[in-house]
């Protein structure tokens, strides 16, 4: 069974300031994928960025990347230059290689609140 | 801009009725997926759906059903709820398949149960 927890409850950040979430992961798999999506105080589920367990490089989007330490089974997602809008709860998911049917396995979340 | 839709946004009703909720998706995915998001924010697979197989979160009680007419549309029955039925559920579509920005899961603005 794979497992994934993030730690961080909520963070609280300057507009333009860059901040940083934690996530770990469980998984017996030796091949996965890992996927950050924030949820908007809407409701509405947001993808923002994924990682592929056998890409070294770390993804980049706009200006969401990851910090991905595969023997630390982490992968942490920066935003830089953060924005009012940014303020969400966001989520780390994961699923294992040849799991699509499975669904993804999610964390808790981590509200992000950014102020001006 | 919005490409998995779902109805209703909101439902009240009353224990041991039933109910359904409708999803639909225009991505052309082939694999779609109900996910439940209880109140303390934590999303669980429910069900995973194309036209090859469903596969069923083995936690899901007996009274919830996937229904399907074609892999553009994946209904959610519950046909006597309870109290503990109340949460957001969370459409999402994917191609199936490993690997690469296409078998990510785009999720609709979901759907609010309240049981009485």
């Amino acid at each position: 069974a794979q497992k994934v927890t993030q730690t961080q409850t909520s963070i609280s950040v300057m507009e333009k300031t860059t901040v940083t979430m934690d996530c770990v992961y469980e998984t017996q798999d030796s091949s996965y994928f890992l996927f950050w999506y924030k949820q908007t105080a809407s409701g509405e589920i947001v993808f923002l960025i994924r990682q592929d367990s056998y890409k070294k490089e770390n993804a980049t989007v706009g200006h969401y990347s990851l910090n991905f330490q595969k023997p630390k089974s982490s992968i942490g997602l920066i935003i830089t230059a953060t924005q009012i809008e940014d303020s969400a709860v966001y989520f780390c998911a994961m699923r294992g290689f040849n799991n699509y049917a499975q669904g993804l396995t999610f964390g808790l979340g981590t509200r992000v609140s950014v102020f001006p | 801009e919005t490409a998995v839709f779902q109805t209703p946004n909101y439902h009240v009703t009353q224990v041991g009725n039933e109910v359904s909720f409708n999803c639909k998706q225009t991505l052309g995915h082939d694999t779609m997926y109900w996910y439940k998001q209880d109140s303390k924010k934590l999303l669980k697979i429910m069900f995973s759906y194309n036209n090859k197989q469903l596969i069923v979160n083995e936690t899901v009680p007996r009274r919830f059903s996937p229904q399907s007419s074609d892999k553009a549309h994946l209904n959610l029955r519950i046909k006597s709820v309870e109290p503990e039925d109340s949460a957001v559920y969370l459409c999402a579509s994917s191609y199936s398949g490993t690997g690469g920005a296409q078998d990510t899961q785009y999720f609709g603005p979901g759907t609010r149960l309240l049981v009485l």
